[in-house]
């Protein structure tokens, strides 16, 4: 039973850039969040997907965007990169029936540098 | 808005001690949901336990187990027989239940090490 997966592991950007980061969810799961972990920090919830919408965000700009495939994998866009957008974006997954949807299972991460 | 506090950034314990960390909470939801996870030196972020809210018993894995006081919003994990592997950082989480528009909100984690 494959877990979440994440792709790209590590990318390096520069300011102003466009970036997309992909997820994969884990084996049953219809359910994505989007988290941004600074080091020394704890997640930070940007946004949750569920049935190809998005159905809860966090408080970041609209500079961070997602979308949500049929296959319930996910993509999060960071456009006009800048410096403080440098972290590690984990994803994770949790199934909405079944009464452990609020259960979350994380992926690798993607760490991004800005430079 | 819910926050998540915990309020020791690093703590050590020696090889099959016990030791406990805290995790304090404020929300106006009723019905939630507690974890702790844990994230070591590589990163990947691990569920350790997770508690229902309307529970009043405690959840217990294997050596984990937590001291859920719901009224005092409390919520913290205890590690028996405390193993090398167990070094990593502790991050206590808070989630609404899916079906609300509440959002999930992490602390900011304590560093645990385990001595030899």
């Amino acid at each position: 039973d494959a877990g979440v997966t994440q792709s790209p592991t590590h990318l390096i950007k520069t300011r102003g850039q466009q970036v997309t980061l992909r997820c994969s969810p884990k084996s049953g799961h219809d359910t994505v969040s989007w988290y941004q972990q600074a080091l020394g920090q704890g997640p930070q919830f940007i946004f949750q997907y569920y049935e190809e919408e998005e159905r809860q965000r966090g408080n970041f700009p609209d500079r961070f965007s997602g979308h949500q495939f049929p296959n319930y994998s996910s993509e999060l866009n960071v456009n006009a990169l800048l410096l403080g957008d440098s972290a590690l974006y984990l994803c994770a997954s949790s199934a909405l029936s079944g009464g452990l949807g609020e259960t979350q299972y994380f992926g690798p991460g993607t760490r991004l540098l800005v430079l | 808005a819910q926050t998540v506090t915990q309020s020791q950034p690093e703590m050590s314990v020696q090889e099959a001690e016990t030791v406990t960390l805290s995790c304090t909470y404020d929300t106006s939801e009723s019905n939630y949901y507690l974890f702790w996870y844990k994230q070591p030196p590589s990163r990947q972020m691990i569920l350790v336990i997770r508690q229902e809210a309307y529970k009043q018993q405690n959840a217990t894995e294997n050596r984990f187990s937590v001291n859920f006081q719901k009224a005092a919003k409390s919520f913290s994990l205890k590690i028996s027989d405390s193993q090398l592997g167990d070094t990593a950082m502790y991050f206590c989480a808070f989630m609404p239940p899916i079906t609300n528009a509440g959002k999930s909100t992490f602390g900011d984690g304590t560093t645990l090490t385990v001595k030899p």
